[in-house]
């Protein structure tokens, strides 16, 4: 177990909707991850936050949103949902930022039907 | 662009050898790597890092080396146990940029 929790575990839907994926770091970390897992492009960074604060942006379409709140937890909004937007949606968290270990929660499983 | 390749996709292993899941990269800018673990429904796990000062990185039954000229990091795993099954997949990242560049992973099967 990382300490990091993501919910929900799996979530079905449709395109065209919107959801929100939501990721708890684990106790002191400040920075937070998000990672996309789709079958054919292998884990692909999003975006980050540090302390509420965006950090970095990947490869992030526009009609996917971050925040990260006071209490440091994240959410992740996707919406006008496709469905290659089915995949494995990872959180992760660290320390601070840059140099510090990442370490990832469960993930979250959407399917777009 | 793939900056980070694993080429082989599967491993098969018996199990006491040693397993060597290979990693290339082509952006000489990254200075530093890490293996992670993945089991079937669970993220992936940090197993082992190397800054690109050093050339071999060691805990415990995991080796990471690093061969800078050649792009190249490699994982060694001495003696392989069937708990060792799962994915591997090898990361790079730039000190100053915190987002993390994966391979595609490695299946490891370690037969008992």
């Amino acid at each position: 177990d990382s300490g990091v929790t993501q919910t929900p575990k799996h979530l079905i839907t449709a395109t065209g909707q919107r959801v929100t994926l939501r990721c708890s770091p684990r106790s002191g970390d400040l920075s937070v991850y998000w990672y996309q897992q789709s079958l054919d492009q292998g884990l692909q960074f999003l975006i980050q936050y540090y302390n509420g604060e965006e950090r970095a942006k990947g490869n992030i379409l526009e009609r996917f949103s971050a925040q990260q709140f006071p209490d440091l937890h994240s959410e992740l909004n996707l919406s006008s949902l496709e469905l290659g937007d089915s995949a494995l949606y990872f959180c992760a968290s660290s320390l601070r930022t840059y140099t510090d270990t990442q370490y990832f929660g469960p993930g979250t499983r959407l399917t777009v039907l | 662009d793939q900056q980070v390749k694993q080429n082989s996709p599967s491993l098969s292993v018996q199990e006491g050898r040693i397993s060597i899941l290979n990693c290339d990269y082509t952006n000489s800018m990254f200075d530093y790597f890490l293996w992670y673990k993945k089991y079937p429904a669970e993220g992936p796990t940090f197993l082992i890092s190397i800054s690109s000062i050093k050339d071999k990185n060691e805990d415990g039954r995991f080796t990471v080396f690093l061969n800078k000229s050649a792009k190249h990091l490699s994982l060694h795993i001495v003696p392989s146990q069937p708990g060792d099954s799962a994915v591997y997949f090898c990361a790079a990242r730039l000190t100053s940029y915190g987002k993390l560049t994966f391979g595609q992973g490695t299946i490891l099967t370690v037969h008992p």
